[in-house]
């Protein structure tokens, strides 16, 4: 399967704690995006990088919140000191820089936190 | 008032039946526009993007009105499959990315 994979899954944690979530997008796309999901809303849009670029981030992401893309391949979203409002879907995207489908969007599955 | 609005549904409807979802987005300056499909526990796909001179991809058909900042998605002879969340995007000049909250649709046997 050559679409989008992020780990883990799920995570549970107690309030607090540090969390890191990965993202490994598809291996041609340049474009990674960061989006959490409530339940019963849309994704929000949280950061973008162009290859290892962080090119926009949300006022959503806090200074608790930090992601990186250091080689332009695979990517990290890390939560300090989570909080039970963090408690959410984190879903990665990928995109291809140009071409006929730049403006798709391909999600992962994400990844579902639970703060305790 | 939010970036993008959605009709906030459910909607249900009878197989064969025609549906449209409306959309409407705050800011002037939005470049593009798409709508998404999001099945229960899954992630969100790209069922297809909005031109200015509307589009139409089989029983799907787009349209954009630049003027009322207005989206709508028109859905014809409506499948048990299509049974789904249906998200309006805007994207504006940059990268960042706006989904309305999405509106559920439940198409009935």
């Amino acid at each position: 399967d050559t679409g989008v994979s992020q780990n883990p899954r799920h995570k549970i944690t107690k309030r607090g704690q540090n969390v890191t979530f990965r993202c490994d997008p598809i291996s041609e796309h340049n474009r990674l995006y960061w989006y959490r999901q409530t339940l019963g809303q849309g994704p929000e849009f949280l950061t973008y990088f162009q290859n290892e670029a962080q090119l926009e981030k949300s006022r959503l992401l806090s200074d608790r919140f930090s992601a990186e893309r250091p080689k332009g391949s695979f990517s990290t979203l890390e939560i300090q000191r989570t909080e039970q409002g963090d408690s959410a879907m984190y879903l990665c995207a990928s995109s291809f820089t140009s071409g006929p489908r730049v403006n798709e969007q391909f999600f992962g599955p994400g990844t579902r936190l639970t703060v305790l | 008032r939010k970036e993008v609005e959605q009709d906030p549904g459910p909607f249900n409807v009878p197989e064969g039946a025609t549906v449209a979802f409306n959309c409407t987005y705050s800011n002037s300056a939005s470049q593009s526009f798409f709508w998404y499909r999001q099945d229960c526990r899954k992630e969100p796909k790209l069922l297809m993007s909005v031109y200015s001179s509307g589009n139409e991809d089989g029983r799907f058909t787009a349209q954009l009105n630049r003027a009322s900042q207005y989206i709508s998605l028109l859905i014809r002879d409506s499948k048990l499959s299509d049974s789904a969340t249906y998200l309006c995007v805007v994207r504006g000049g940059g990268f960042k990315t706006i989904f309305g909250a999405g509106t559920r649709l439940f198409v009935k046997a």
